[in-house]
């Protein structure tokens, strides 16, 4: 069955650019979209963006002008990258499928922390 | 773009039925019947519950339904179990966007 990892550095400086890669296996990424979702400790999920395979995308607007998502369908892979980053910003990353208009496929997550 | 609204805890006994309440808007929930519901359970990623206001992925238990009315998608829970005991999440999907619930604690009593 289809699979979802993320994957990228656990701990990013201030100021800097938070980059994560979502890879899918057991099934292609063609055709979906395909979304990354975070969750700072404690408190609840906050849906990023999305991507169609066709590089399309949609961005939450609190985090538009910070927020740029990539698809790679050679690699089966899409990625995040979150500039400018804050405290604000640590959180668990998930990456998801969607399908039929809802997450139906998570990744594991991974934890990002934001410090010098 | 403001978070749907959940109670932030829901309490039952083994047994019985709770509810879950999901408000937003004319623009998200009422304007679309593309509501679904996850649980998750602590340290794990979420589970797809609901979707399309009330329909149930393979392998989740008919004890789960969902349904809509205006501005407000409910999340029922039958028969509740001790396994139930988890946070969950509405989340409303549009043309642009998505939108989570701010997220409600069920205890099983």
């Amino acid at each position: 069955q289809v699979q979802l990892q993320e994957s990228g550095p656990g701990l990013v400086k201030p100021s800097e650019t938070l980059s994560l890669t979502c890879t899918v296996s057991g099934g292609s990424i063609s055709s979906y979209y395909w979304s990354w979702i975070r969750q700072p400790a404690g408190k609840g999920l906050e849906w990023i963006g999305r991507i169609y395979t066709s590089g399309s995308t949609n961005y939450n607007p609190s985090l538009k002008s910070r927020v740029t998502m990539s698809v790679d369908t050679s690699k089966n892979q899409f990625s995040l990258k979150l500039s400018s980053v804050t405290a604000a910003d640590t959180a668990v990353y998930y990456c998801a499928r969607i399908f039929y208009r809802a997450f139906d496929i998570w990744g594991q997550g991974t934890m990002v922390t934001v410090s010098s | 773009q403001s978070a749907l609204t959940q109670p932030a805890s829901v309490s039952g006994s083994p047994g019985q039925s709770i509810t879950i309440s999901c408000t937003g808007t004319s623009s998200d929930v009422g304007g679309y019947n593309y509501v679904s519901w996850y649980q998750q359970h602590p340290g794990k990623a979420p589970k797809l519950m609901i979707y399309d206001v009330s329909n149930r992925p393979s392998g989740v238990s008919n004890r789960f339904s969902g349904s809509k009315s205006g501005n407000t998608a409910s999340l029922t829970i039958s028969g509740l179990q001790a396994e139930d005991e988890a946070d969950y999440y509405c989340s409303s999907y549009t043309s642009s966007s998505s939108l989570f619930g701010t997220g409600t604690k069920v205890t099983v009593l």
